[in-house]
Order: structure tokens, then sequence, then C-alpha cells
């Protein structure tokens, strides 16, 4: 069954350090992947997406995620994390039958001062 | 361009009562989500429509919920009657035919006393 795992439920980083969250997908096919965050109180905003070509791509804010295929992984990166990447973080996987998303169960972002 | 549209942002109703969450997706795109996200369960899909026709609607928890889209600008969710259980954030989503990233609305918290 195709799944997604994000296995850290919370993390926390100090303003300026790096980040990188952890997604894992379980799909038979070449996977479409999404990396939304959420703002408290907003709905989710679209970071970056991999469909296929290059592994590493660029998103908004600085993120960028890189597809391990050979991992299972697509996770999400920042060199220097801003007070205001506080949010939660979500990974999804579009099955391409029926073109639904698969939602991870998040990762909640607090940065320390 | 405007984003996916929702209203109302919040709502408080008590047990019994019938709700009404509204949809307006971004011009031009052809498929349309509902979610419902709470702490215990996540984002999870309710129903889509596609041009107007609901696909699925496997989501839907029972036959208190009903979902409809008269027109490619609008759409909504009704529960009747509420109950406390339905308590969540309800959020909007489109996209356009051929693409595969959503793009979500801000949301409707839904508060059933």
């Amino acid at each position: 069954a195709q799944s997604v795992t994000q296995p850290d439920i919370h993390i926390t980083v100090s303003e300026g350090a790096s980040l990188e969250l952890r997604c894992n997908y379980s799909y038979g096919a070449t996977p479409y992947l999404f990396w939304y965050v959420q703002s408290p109180g907003q709905g989710l905003q679209l970071l970056l997406k991999y469909f296929s070509g290059d592994t590493l791509v660029q998103g908004i804010k600085g993120f960028e995620a890189e597809f391990k295929r050979s991992q299972s992984s697509f996770n999400l990166r920042k060199p220097s994390v801003h007070w205001s990447d506080a949010a939660e973080y979500f990974c999804a996987v579009v099955n391409s039958g029926t073109y639904k998303y698969i939602f991870g169960t998040g990762t909640r972002l607090k940065v320390l001062a | 361009d405007a984003g996916v549209i929702q209203s109302p942002r919040h709502e408080v109703t008590e047990m019994g009562q019938e709700v009404t969450l509204r949809c307006k997706p971004i011009s031009g795109h052809d498929y349309l989500f509902w979610y419902r996200q709470t702490m215990m369960r996540g984002l999870e899909l309710l129903i889509y429509f596609n041009n107007n026709v609901p696909i699925d609607d496997s989501g839907m928890p029972e036959d208190r919920f009903s979902a409809k889209m008269p027109n490619a600008s609008f759409s909504t969710l009704k529960i009747q009657p509420s109950e406390p259980r339905d308590s969540a954030v309800y959020f909007c989503a489109s996209r356009r035919q051929g693409r595969h990233e959503q793009f979500f609305g801000p949301g409707t918290r839904l508060t059933v006393l």
C-alpha cells in the first residue's frame, strides 16, 4: 500500500542552524512528491515538488529537497533557519491512478531564538 | 490571481444545527477537494470533484455530510445535523487538469458545542 512516513513529530532547532526534515514514501512507480508548510491558523502552502529530472529541487523560502530513489526518501532541507519558519511541514505523494494525495502525519518545527 | 477562497473562516454552532461551508476554487482549476484536519486523524480527504462532478466521496464520514458543486466556481460542504466530533478545520483545495499540485484555501475552523 502507498504510504508516506515522517518519522519526526517534533523538531527544535536554533535560529540560524541548518534543518533537515525526513520523509520516506512507499510507492511502486515513480512518485510525484510534495512538501507543504502550514503556519498556525493558515492553510497549506506548497514549498516544492518533484516529478522527474534533477533529484535536487529548489523551492520557495530557501528550501530544497532531494529525491533519493534508493532510500525512498524526499528530505527537506534549509541551510539556515529563520524564526518565521516555525510551522508544521507535510510531505505528500500523489497516487498516479487517482491523483489523490497521500499525506504524512506532519513534522512540527520549533525555532529557538 | 486570487487563491482558493473559503468562508466562513470560523464557525461556532450547537450540536444538531446545520452547517454549510463554502469554497471558491482558483479560476480555471478543474478539480476541487475537501479535506478535514484534526489532531487525532491528521489530514483526511473527504470528497473530490472533477468538472463539477463528484468523483470519489469514499472519505465522507457518514450521511450527515454532503457536498455539492453547482458550478465551476463554487462548492459547499454541508453537515446536518452537526455533532461535537465534527469539530475540525475543513480545507478546500483545487488543481488544474494535467497538473498534480493542489492549492489550499485558508480553511474553516468549525467548533460544534
